[in-house]
């Protein structure tokens, strides 16, 4: 399987930061990778698919970019509805999904 | 509307059986490609099983194969996922979620479910 590594496991920032999370694959998958949101008690919300673009309904401080093996998730200005749990998946290797462990996105 | 509605979760006994069921609306299900993910206490997520629109084609996480099987009914809108000799690691909320694929472009999770928890202990 291709294991997904997300850094850092968690972050303090303020509101109106910029902030970046990575994702590194263990392996190449060209630019098969999706971002996700995820709120205490929530679904996972899709953010970002195949590595930059936006999903429908996703505010534009939100973006992606990378390809190969390292891939970031950007949010521009932190807003307060913004702290919650970040999750990278590939999809390069279908049906073998799998997810990065997660990045926990608190306010300082 | 909400999109996938998960029902059937539950306290079960390590061994035993459970059924989940998803019902699908507001969306072309028999064009959709359907998943189950699941999420431990406290942990990230795992898919779980996958299934093709017309159910032709279904896989598995190595951590469930032989034990869960995927189904849908496109007539009624409803995915679900028998899940026989349950494990207490197999303790998880379980969404069921429409994967975009080629069809739809994103090729990501781009629908999920609610949730539904399933717990296995004595």
């Amino acid at each position: 399987d291709i294991q997904m590594t997300q850094s850092p496991s968690s972050l303090s920032a303020y509101v109106g930061d910029r902030v970046t999370i990575t994702c590194r694959a263990s392996q190449r998958i060209d630019r098969y990778l999706n971002w996700y949101q995820q709120k205490p008690g929530k679904a996972p919300k899709l953010l970002i698919y195949t590595a930059s673009n936006l999903q429908s309904g996703v505010p534009s401080r939100f973006s992606g970019s990378g390809s190969g093996t390292d891939f970031t998730l950007t949010i521009s200005s932190l807003q307060p509805e913004d702290f919650a749990t970040y999750y990278c998946q590939q999809s390069y290797s279908t049906p073998s999904w799998t997810f990065g462990q997660g990045t926990k996105l608190e306010i300082k | 509307e909400v999109p996938l509605v998960e029902s059937g979760g539950g306290l079960v006994q390590p061994g035993g059986s459970l059924r989940l069921s998803c019902a699908a609306s507001g969306f072309s299900f028999s064009s959709s490609e359907m998943s189950w993910v699941r999420q431990a206490p406290a942990k990230g997520l795992e898919w779980v099983s996958y299934i093709s629109s017309s159910g032709a084609a279904v896989y598995y996480a190595d951590s469930v194969k032989g034990r869960f099987t995927i189904s849908r009914d496109n007539a009624k809108n409803s995915l679900s996922l028998q899940m026989d000799s349950l494990r207490v690691e197999d303790t998880a909320v379980y969404y069921c979620a429409r994967y975009g694929g080629l069809t739809l472009g994103t090729l990501a999770f781009d629908l999920w479910g609610q949730g539904a928890l399933v717990t296995v202990s004595s």
